[in-house]
């Protein structure tokens, strides 16, 4: 079992629809990223959450750290919204926030106008 | 500020040769990290660099891969006698000591390495 599983692996959605992501993981973390990565594209981070919410524009993520879940929506969706959306977790390392990144399998995302 | 710097963006190798990849992290950054995305795969951690200190290689490869940090210049990822498994993307990252914010862990735009 991967130490973070996202859902759903596809997600296809028409425009204007309410979105989300899920991202469970198994181990303890110090944060928790969400990432952005267009077909052929760099990766942009979205989010960087330790707790509570987070909202930027249209794109929130939310984390339980007791559930060891996070979860990231978009409202209002668009087709330029279509990409690949990965989760991501720091854990520990000797009493400090470890840099290295354990990823999830990664959500396709695609808005349909 | 200009971002994590990776080049080149596009490598095409034949099988036996060697690849170098460079990666240049955002000013004020001290640590660098290298991923590797296999084809229809999720990126995978490769190795954690400070300025010439290798931190965790556990994910890089027994044989033909090494990575650098010098403290002067780019961080480099030295894959010897290449083969086609391991045509990839390869993405480094960088940040601060501490991470606070999002911004604080800053991807490049990878390089796509094709072996013939």
């Amino acid at each position: 079992k991967n130490e973070v599983e996202q859902s759903p692996q596809n997600l296809t959605a028409q425009e204007g629809e309410f979105i989300t992501i899920n991202c469970s993981y198994s181990v303890g973390i110090s944060a928790l990223h969400w990432l952005q990565q267009h077909p052929g594209g760099g990766i942009v981070s979205l989010f960087m959450l330790s707790s509570g919410k987070k909202k930027h524009g249209r794109l929130i993520a939310t984390i339980n750290i007791q559930e060891k879940h996070s979860s990231l929506h978009i409202t209002a969706s668009h087709p330029r919204d279509s990409a690949v959306y990965i989760c991501a977790v720091r854990s520990w390392a000797g009493g400090t926030s470890y840099g290295k990144l354990t990823f999830g399998q990664g959500t396709i995302l695609t808005v349909h106008p | 500020n200009a971002g994590v710097m990776q080049n080149p963006r596009h490598l095409v190798r034949r099988r036996g040769q060697e690849a170098r990849l460079r990666c240049s992290p955002m000013k004020g950054h001290s640590h660098v990290y290298w991923y590797r995305q296999l084809p229809e795969e999720g990126l995978k951690f490769m190795v954690y660099l400070q300025k010439e200190n290798i931190i965790d290689e556990s994910g890089m490869p027994k044989e033909r891969f090494s990575a650098e940090f010098p403290k002067e210049g780019p961080s480099i990822l030295r894959i010897q006698q290449v083969v086609r498994g391991d045509s990839a993307a390869y993405f480094c990252a960088s940040s601060p000591p501490v991470i606070e914010t999002n911004y604080g862990y800053t991807f490049g735009s990878g390089t796509r390495l094709t072996v013939v």
